[in-house]
């Protein structure tokens, strides 16, 4: 099984700020398959990211994943309101398919 | 686009089975990907298990004992069985789809308490 440990556990930014969430696994994850998955209250998981770096449908390009092997990597480059979430990394490489703990992006 | 949404009893007896059924529209099932995920209140994400279209199927081993998915294509659904459950299975249950083990699509989730 892939262990995936995301890092920090909270982010405390301002509006306007840029975000670095890390996610590090503790084998390769093949073929990059890398998710990123935001969540808000009472809301299902949307997926922000895919394939460690292609962004879904519906999100903007400030919204930008890297990396590869084991370390990967979310950037927002400038929070917005609805920015505050949190957020999952996920590999669909090998089964069972795990997820991070998930970081919190709080409004400081 | 794809849509999907839970039902079934909200409150399960421990030692009990939880049933749920995930009814699909917008989408056939040729080609994809069904799964079953859940959270505990204010916890993280787990992946149950994944049914294909073929009716083959794949079970987190943490619960593989205990579960089953089955489909139903002449109705559109598909459904998770866990038995025996406990406490530790309350959590909200999300039904999802993808065309690969990517998912793509959630249900909104239903909310499962086991409780005597």
């Amino acid at each position: 099984e892939i262990v995936l440990t995301q890092s920090p556990d909270t982010l405390s930014l301002s509006p306007g700020e840029g975000a670095t969430l890390s996610c590090r696994a503790s084998q390769s994850v093949s073929a990059n398959y890398l998710a990123w998955f935001q969540q808000k209250p009472g809301q299902a998981p949307r997926l922000l990211i895919y394939d460690a770096s292609s962004r879904a449908t519906g999100f903007p390009d400030r919204f930008s994943g890297s990396g590869s092997g084991t370390d990967f990597t979310l950037t927002i480059s400038r929070l917005e309101p609805e920015d505050f979430a949190v957020y999952y990394c996920q590999q669909y490489a090998i089964s069972p398919l795990t997820f991070g703990g998930g970081t919190k992006v709080e409004i400081k | 686009q794809v849509q999907l949404q839970e039902s079934g009893p909200g409150l399960v007896k421990p030692s009990e089975t939880l049933s749920l059924t995930c009814t699909v529209s917008g989408a056939s099932f040729s080609g994809y990907y069904w799964s079953w995920f859940r959270q505990p209140p204010g916890k993280g994400l787990e992946w149950i298990g994944y049914i294909y279209d073929s009716g083959s199927t794949k079970y987190n081993p943490s619960l593989k004992s205990r579960v089953t998915i089955s489909m139903d294509t002449s109705k559109n659904q598909f459904s998770l069985k866990l038995t025996s459950v406990t406490a530790a299975d309350t959590a909200v249950y999300y039904c999802t789809s993808g065309a690969g083990w990517l998912t793509d699509f959630w249900g909104q989730g239903t909310l499962v308490t086991v409780s005597s």
